[in-house]
């Protein structure tokens, strides 16, 4: 059974220092990995997607690697602002229906 | 719209009652999919729907959970004789229907069972 961790749980940041996030996954047969922003009572709002055969994906200030044979993903958040504080979710698919399976998420602070 | 859309976005009900939440998804989304996030607790998947058929019903925690949709669009969740740990917040996503799509997210629904 799929199980997906993040790491940190939580994390506080001054504005402009970069973010880390990781996520790590126990099985390596993933169709893709997507990377999600949650804001308090919000929905989820997809930030990148990664194909189970690409390496990186890039938008803006924000770049996701994953490497599937170690079963991890990092998320990096460049010259963090305010605005960017809330909770990071990844999910992956390991199934041909495409259900996720969600980490817990890293709750992101950053102070101004 | 352009987005996946729910609706009530709260619900307040008392115990005992029956309540639908509703999804509206993307234009032309064949795949639908059902996750409960509950209080501190990370996402779960409760349905997923490929077209109007429901292949993957696993994630539904009881017999009071039901779902269904209709003309390959709307989806209704319903949920008999709730119950206080039925409280969550119910999202709904879509997509284009591969395994490998991006899927999008409505704002959820907010239930609280008193």
């Amino acid at each position: 059974k799929q199980e997906v961790t993040q790491i940190p749980a939580a994390l506080s940041v001054p504005e402009g220092e970069n973010l880390v996030l990781n996520c790590s996954f126990t099985d390596s047969a993933i169709y893709n990995l997507q990377w999600f922003r949650q804001d308090p009572g919000k929905g989820l709002t997809s930030l990148l997607l990664i194909q189970s055969s690409q390496r990186e994906q890039t938008s803006g200030r924000l770049n996701a690697s994953l490497d599937k044979s170690s079963g991890r993903s990092t998320l990096y958040i460049a010259a963090s602002q305010p605005g960017d504080s809330a909770t990071y979710l990844c999910a992956v698919v390991t199934d041909s229906w495409g259900k996720f399976q969600f980490g817990a998420g890293t709750q992101v602070v950053v102070t101004p | 719209g352009a987005g996946v859309s729910q609706s009530p976005s709260n619900k307040v009900t008392e115990k005992g009652k029956d309540v639908e939440l509703r999804c509206d998804p993307i234009s032309g989304h064949t795949a639908l999919y059902w996750y409960r996030q509950r209080l501190g607790q990370g996402l779960e998947f409760l349905i997923y729907f490929q077209g109007n058929s429901a292949p993957d019903k696993s994630g539904l925690p009881s017999d009071r959970f039901s779902a269904e949709r209709t003309g390959e669009s709307v989806s209704t969740l319903t949920i008999q004789r709730t119950q206080q740990e039925d409280s969550a917040v119910y999202l709904c996503a879509s997509s284009r229907g591969l395994a490998g799509d991006e899927q999008f997210f409505g704002p959820g629904t907010r239930l609280t069972v008193l």
